[in-house]
């Protein structure tokens, strides 16, 4: 069973990048089939999209967000990353990692990790 | 964009009711369309899948129906364990993203 872990840090600084990392077990990226993505929830609210990468490297982000995102992938170590640039407390919030398929159905997720951007 | 709506933003029920979440698109989705459970604390979790496909493992007591831009999540007999908050999310305008509702969440009468 494919199982995702989120990890970074728990704290950033008000215009500074957020960069979270999703570590992949139990299944191989580079198999192709998936989409692995990058999902957002502020605190008490609903779920934002905020992109996915599939294992060739091929992105998409919510537009929205489009300017200060980067989705990344690294085969070799099973994992994929998230960078937010000029980050504001607007984007506290639990981000989780997931993943989905071609039909856009989100079949696992991470646990999720609380991002606090705070001076 | 394609916006998501649900209604209503909130319930209360009993256990054993039966529970209905209408999840609204702004535009035809066709059945493009996921529910969600989600429970405090926790990632959210696939129940229904193209509109009104049952993930793996999820009880019979959910199903989902509709197509176009109208839809409905219902759980048959509400067990103390359904008691969270469902969320509907389009995947029609994949890969070029999708969208979640706003949520619905049920709590205890």
């Amino acid at each position: 069973q494919v199982q995702l872990q989120e990890s970074g840090p728990g704290l950033v600084k008000p215009s500074q990048t957020l960069s979270l990392t999703c570590t992949v077990s139990g299944g191989s990226i580079s198999s192709g089939g998936y989409y692995w993505s990058w999902i957002r929830q502020h605190p008490g609210k609903g779920l934002e999209w905020i992109g996915y990468i599939y294992y060739s490297g091929s992105t998409y982000y919510n537009p929205s967000l489009k300017s200060r995102v980067t989705i990344s992938v690294d085969t070799s170590k099973n994992q994929f990353s998230l960078k937010l640039s000029s980050v504001t407390a607007a984007d506290t919030a639990v981000y989780y990692c997931a993943r989905g398929t071609f039909f856009g159905v989100v079949i696992s997720w991470g646990q999720g990790t609380l991002v606090t951007v705070s001076s | 964009d394609i916006q998501m709506t649900q209604s209503p933003s909130s319930l209360s029920a009993s256990v054993g009711d039966r529970v209905t979440i209408t999840c609204r698109a702004s535009q035809s989705i066709s059945s493009y369309l996921n529910w969600y459970q989600q429970k405090p604390g926790k990632a959210p979790k696939l129940l229904i899948y193209a509109a009104s496909s049952l993930q793996s493992g999820v009880p019979s007591r959910f199903s989902g129906s509709g197509s176009g831009t109208d839809f409905t999540l219902t759980i048959s007999s509400l067990q103390p364990e359904d008691f969270a908050t469902y969320y509907c999310q389009q995947s029609y305008s994949t890969p070029q993203g999708f969208t979640f509702g706003p949520g619905t969440k049920v709590d205890i009468k």
